[in-house]
């Protein structure tokens, strides 16, 4: 079984600009989350998807985040504009129901300069 | 407030040298405590799911055991290759029912 993909595996870009990492879980999986991971800390939840429906963005910080899961499969998520504190790991992870483990895909290293 | 708590931050142990990290949690109400393995630039893997005090689950040289306080992650004869960051997050009962993590035990096997 395939696991969580991600893309890009790395990305580096200036503070300003604009940002968008991809994601396709697992098949079959109809929760979707995107986490935040800073180096030397837990993931951090910030979106989480049940189908095309978002359950839960308390913590996304939405006046410079945004995410989408379009006919509740893939899922993007935007950062526009980026700032310095942006640098991090961002987690894409899938899961069958809310209830159920969590599988994670590789991550996406983003590098704000 | 939902909040986990992992110790130590960082445990260095010589092959074959047994022990266990600690988890410790303070939430509304619990439905599951989570225990994840992660690698350097890799992604979280998942280990295992504890429901309720008392509960115990193992894989290989691992054992997690949990209380209504703390869970801990046994490690008995440990060897290079176990060497990662574990990783403690709990779901809560309520609501959208999502994870929050600990900040993580990096654990280094020594040959």
């Amino acid at each position: 079984e395939a696991g969580v993909a991600q893309s890009p595996r790395y990305k580096i870009i200036e503070k300003r600009q604009s940002v968008a990492f991809w994601c396709n879980p697992i098949s079959g999986h109809a929760t979707l989350y995107w986490y935040q991971q800073i180096l030397g800390q837990g993931p951090k939840l910030l979106i989480q998807f049940q189908n095309n429906g978002v359950v839960d963005d308390s913590q996304l910080p939405k006046d410079r985040f945004s995410a989408e899961r379009l006919k509740g499969v893939d899922s993007t998520l935007k950062i526009q504009p980026a700032k310095l504190e942006d640098s991090a790991v961002y987690l894409c992870a899938s899961s069958l129901t809310l209830e159920r483990e969590q599988f994670f895909g590789p991550g996406t290293r983003l590098t704000v300069l | 407030e939902d909040q986990v708590t992992q110790s130590p931050e960082a445990l260095r142990l010589q092959e074959g040298e047994s022990s266990s990290l600690n988890c410790s949690y303070t939430v509304s109400g619990l439905r599951g405590l989570f225990w994840y393995r992660q690698d350097p630039g890799k992604g979280p893997e998942f280990l295992f799911t504890l429901y309720s005090a008392g509960e115990e689950k193992e894989k290989e040289r691992l054992k997690a055991t949990l209380t209504k306080k703390e869970s801990f992650l046994h490690i008995t004869a440990p060897k290079p290759e176990d060497s990662a960051t574990y990783l403690c997050a709990v779901q809560t009962r309520e609501g959208a029912q999502k994870l929050v993590f600990g900040q993580g035990t990096r654990l280094t096997i020594n040959p």
